[in-house]
């Protein structure tokens, strides 16, 4: 059984750019969570999806954006990249929201 | 808003010794409560987690909580660390349970031989 898988691992960008990175959830789960992790802090929470909508959302400005697939995989987008955005991304999924979260190895995005 | 402080950035400890690690939230009521490990190159995996009843909440690997609601703590122990147990340690609460956690900064675990 696969858990989380997001790709790609790692990732290199510009200034100005836009990216695009990618989660599979776990089989079986319908609710994926993205989280930014910059080094040496905590995860912070970005948004939620299920159903293929938003249902949360944290402190994020709209650069951020996502989307969710009826096959529950799901993408988050970033618009106009900042250094400020060079982090691990984490994806989170579970059966529901209430439900334990399992989360994918991350991809790891730098912005020169 | 909810908060989650952990004091101590890095920790070490001798293997076979003892561990504790601190976890302080800032809530009014009584969050859920998670501890989570990250190993290197690796995605968060849950060690366990706090909703009610049972203050000493036991989880994976040998690690154990205790949730102190007069102190606002929820503390992770294990009795004997192993060289495996190295790794970053996070703390983190959540007001509604709904999956939207806040996260402590994480204590880097070093084990030595």
């Amino acid at each position: 059984d696969a858990g989380v898988t997001q790709s790609p691992t790692h990732l290199i960008k510009t200034r100005g750019q836009q990216v695009t990175l990618r989660c599979s959830p776990k089989s079986g789960h319908d609710t994926v969570s993205w989280y930014q992790q910059a080094l040496g802090q905590g995860p912070q929470f970005i948004f939620q999806y299920y159903e293929e909508e938003e249902r949360q959302r944290g402190n994020f400005p709209d650069r951020f954006s996502g989307h969710q697939f009826p096959n529950y995989s799901s993408e988050l987008n970033v618009n106009a990249l900042l250094l400020g955005d060079s982090a691990l991304y984490l994806c989170a999924s579970s059966l529901g929201s209430r439900e334990t979260q399992y989360f994918g190895p991350g991809t790891r995005l730098l912005v020169l | 808003a909810q908060s989650v402080t952990q004091p101590d950035i890095h920790i070490t400890v001798s293997e076979g010794a003892s561990l504790e690690l601190r976890c302080n939230y800032s809530y009014g009521a009584t969050p859920y409560l998670f501890w989570y490990v990250q190993s290197p190159g690796q995605g968060l995996q849950l060690l366990l987690k706090y909703f009610s009843g049972d203050t000493l909440v036991q989880g994976i690997k040998g690690f154990e909580a205790e949730f102190k609601r007069s102190q606002s703590s929820f503390n992770l122990r294990k009795p004997s660390v192993h060289w495996s147990d190295a790794a970053e340690y996070f703390c983190a609460v959540d007001r509604t349970n709904a999956g939207k956690s806040t996260f402590g900064d994480g204590t880097t675990l070093t084990v030595k031989p």
